[in-house]
């Protein structure tokens, strides 16, 4: 099984302020990966694909880039809308994994 | 607009089973492949299944391999997860998803969850 680390656990920024969120695969899974963004009490939605494609209707704040084990999730000029969890799943390989999530949370 | 609606989640005892379902409209059921994902209380995301669209490919997460089923009934537009011999350790939010047309194993849509605990 691959699995998906997340780092950092928790990310204390203000809105206006850059993210940047890391996860890591224990194998390289070439550019397989997605991120999804989560808010409490809701069903994830998916923002980008195979790396770097954003998803319908993902605004251009999100950009993301990696290949082989390591990558990364940006969110320039944070609006107060993007505070939440943010969750990274490789396809590579079954079974599907899910990182434990990067909670971002208004400093 | 894709809209999945899950139900048959509640309490069950340990041992016990359950079948979810999650009823799809807004989109082309048999054309897609669909997962079932979880989520325990407080943690992270865990893919449970999936199956492919004329069934001919089914998967499954190696904490629920024998003990849940997946299914489709595609002239009704229904998923289903059957779960028998429940643990504790299956207390969790179960969504349904669509996978992406531009990629298998990626969840494009997302039902809103139902919830199963598992307790005596």
């Amino acid at each position: 099984e691959i699995v998906m680390t997340q780092s950092p656990a928790t990310l204390s920024l203000s809105p206006g302020e850059s993210a940047t969120l890391s996860c890591r695969a224990s194998q390289s899974i070439s550019h397989y990966l997605a991120w999804y963004q989560q808010k409490p009490g809701r069903a994830p939605r998916l923002l980008i694909y195979d790396t770097s494609n954003r998803a319908t209707g993902i605004p251009a704040r999100f950009s993301a880039s990696g290949s082989g084990t390591d990558f990364t999730l940006t969110i320039s000029s944070l609006e107060p809308e993007d505070f939440a969890v943010y969750h990274c799943q490789q396809r590579a390989n079954w079974p599907i994994t899910f990182g434990q999530g990067t909670r971002l949370e208004i400093k | 607009e894709v809209h999945l609606l899950e139900s048959g989640g509640g309490l069950v005892q340990p041992g016990g089973f359950l079948r979810l379902s999650c009823a799809a409209s807004g989109f082309a059921f048999g054309s897609y492949a669909m997962s079932w994902v979880r989520q325990a209380p407080g943690k992270g995301l865990e893919w449970v299944s999936h199956i492919r669209e004329s069934e001919g490919r089914i998967k499954y997460g190696d904490s629920v391999e024998g003990r849940f089923t997946i299914s489709r009934d595609i002239p009704k537009n229904i998923l289903y997860l059957q779960m028998t011999n429940l643990r504790a350790e299956d207390t969790a939010v179960y969504f349904c998803a669509k996978e992406a047309t531009f990629g298998y194993h990626y969840f494009e849509d997302w039902g809103q969850g139902t919830l199963v605990t598992v307790s005596s």
